[in-house]
Parts: C-alpha cells; sequence; structure tokens
C-alpha cells in the first residue's frame, strides 16, 4: 500500500531533551516536507526537500532540523524542544511537488513538550 | 500575502442535507487541490483541479474551478456523517512554487 510512515504517533517529552520524529514513504517520491499543525494557525511548513541532499527552510523552521540522506527518508530532528514546539506534526510526500500532484500525508505525531 | 480564504469556517448540518464550500483568492492558481482531515489524521488529497471552470465529481463530491482561475467550489449532496472533517483547499499561486493551504472549513454532519 502506498503510504507515509511516520513514528511515533503520540509523544511526551521533557524540555531540552532531544528527539526525532522518522517519516518514511513507499512511493519513490522526491519531494517532502514537514508541517506542523496548530488550532487557529492551520498547516504551516517546516522544512521540505526537493530530493536526496537537498533541503530548504519553510515558514517555521527555527528549532528544527531534518536531512535527506535516502530518498525514503525524511526525519525531523528537535535538538532541544521547548514548550512551543507543542503541536500536531505532519510528515508529507509527492511525486515532484505539491504544486500539480498535491501531497500524501502521514497520520501525524502529536508531540506534547513539557 | 497570498491567501486562500474559505467560508463558511464552520458548518454543522443534518444528514442528507446539502452544502457548497467555497475557497477565495485575490491570485490566479495553475491548480488547485482539495483535501479533507479526520480527527487526529492527516489531510487526504480528494482531488485537483486545473483548468478554468474544470467540474469534477467523486461520488457525491463536485468541485468546481472558477472560471479566472481564482476560486474554487465543493458541493456535497446528501451530506453523510462520515462527511464530517475539515476540508481544505490548496495551490501555488501562478509563477510561484509557495504551495498554500486555506483556512479550512470544519463540517460536522449530524445523524
Amino acid at each position: 500500500e502506498a503510504q507515509v510512515t511516520q513514528n511515533p504517533r503520540y509523544l511526551i517529552t521533557v524540555t531540552g531533551k532531544k528527539l526525532t520524529v522518522t517519516c518514511s514513504q513507499n512511493m519513490n517520491h522526491e519531494y517532502m516536507s514537514w508541517y506542523r499543525q496548530d488550532p487557529g494557525l492551520g498547516l504551516r511548513q517546516i522544512y521540505y526537500s526537493m530530493n536526496v541532499e537537498v533541503t530548504d527552510k519553510g515558514d517555521v523552521p527555527e528549532g528544527y532540523k531534518v536531512s535527506r540522506k535516502e530518498k525514503r527518508n525524511f526525519p525531523l530532528i528537535l535538538e532541544s524542544p521547548s514548550p512551543n514546539q507543542t503541536s500536531l506534526y505532519f510528515c508529507a510526500s509527492s511525486l515532484r511537488g505539491p504544486y500539480n500532484y498535491g501531497y500524501t500525508f502521514g497520520s501525524g505525531t502529536r508531540l506534547t513538550v513539557v | 500575502t497570498q491567501l486562500l480564504e474559505q467560508s463558511p469556517q464552520f458548518l454543522s448540518i443534518q444528514e442528507g442535507e446539502n452544502l457548497t464550500v467555497y475557497c477565495n483568492s485575490s491570485s490566479v492558481f495553475s491548480s488547485l487541490q482539495w483535501y479533507r482531515q479526520e480527527p487526529g489524521e492527516g489531510p487526504v488529497l480528494l482531488v485537483t483541479v486545473v483548468t478554468g471552470g474544470e467540474v469534477k465529481k467523486l461520488k457525491r463530491l463536485t468541485f468546481q474551478f472558477g472560471d479566472a482561475r481564482k476560486d474554487s467550489s465543493l458541493h456535497i449532496t446528501a451530506a453523510q456523517t462520515g462527511d464530517t472533517g475539515l476540508y481544505l483547499c490548496a495551490g501555488a499561486p501562478s509563477g510561484t512554487y509557495k504551495y498554500i493551504f486555506g483556512t479550512g472549513t470544519r463540517l460536522k454532519v449530524l445523524a
């Protein structure tokens, strides 16, 4: 089944403890992206990648890192999480970009930083 | 700022009723996508509209792209409780690679 898999689904962590949210897609998509979704603010892009080893900042990149060493994986790294990073996170992929093809989204990771 | 404004913001209707959701912008879009998001899940792509004036049907859902490609609508006929969710339009204004999401319409269909 074509899908984007994120792990974990739920995570509660403490301020400052480094964490990684994994994302993997099995559709050979070139374009991958991370979003966070907050009430009243909608979906905001954190980082995106147009292909292996090509990443760029989205609208809200502060406090996050990403890497794209393989086509299928696009992990999101929070080096020192803070409470304002409590949010619902989505990984998404697209064949060559969402502009014409739209996205396939993962099921989400609900992160709570205390 | 390029925006996709959706209306209404919230909608609560009885099963069997019809409804229309709107997505408007002052910018021209080369294409627009519509997604539905259920609580706690990721958005799911429903359709892409590309040509001005285009109409696409997906069972009881009818999507239309405005002639000037600045707006779109989603009409649901005989709504069912399974249609409950957040509906999002999205796209990149022509000449840009900035993909933006609409403000969303939260639909609740009551049995």
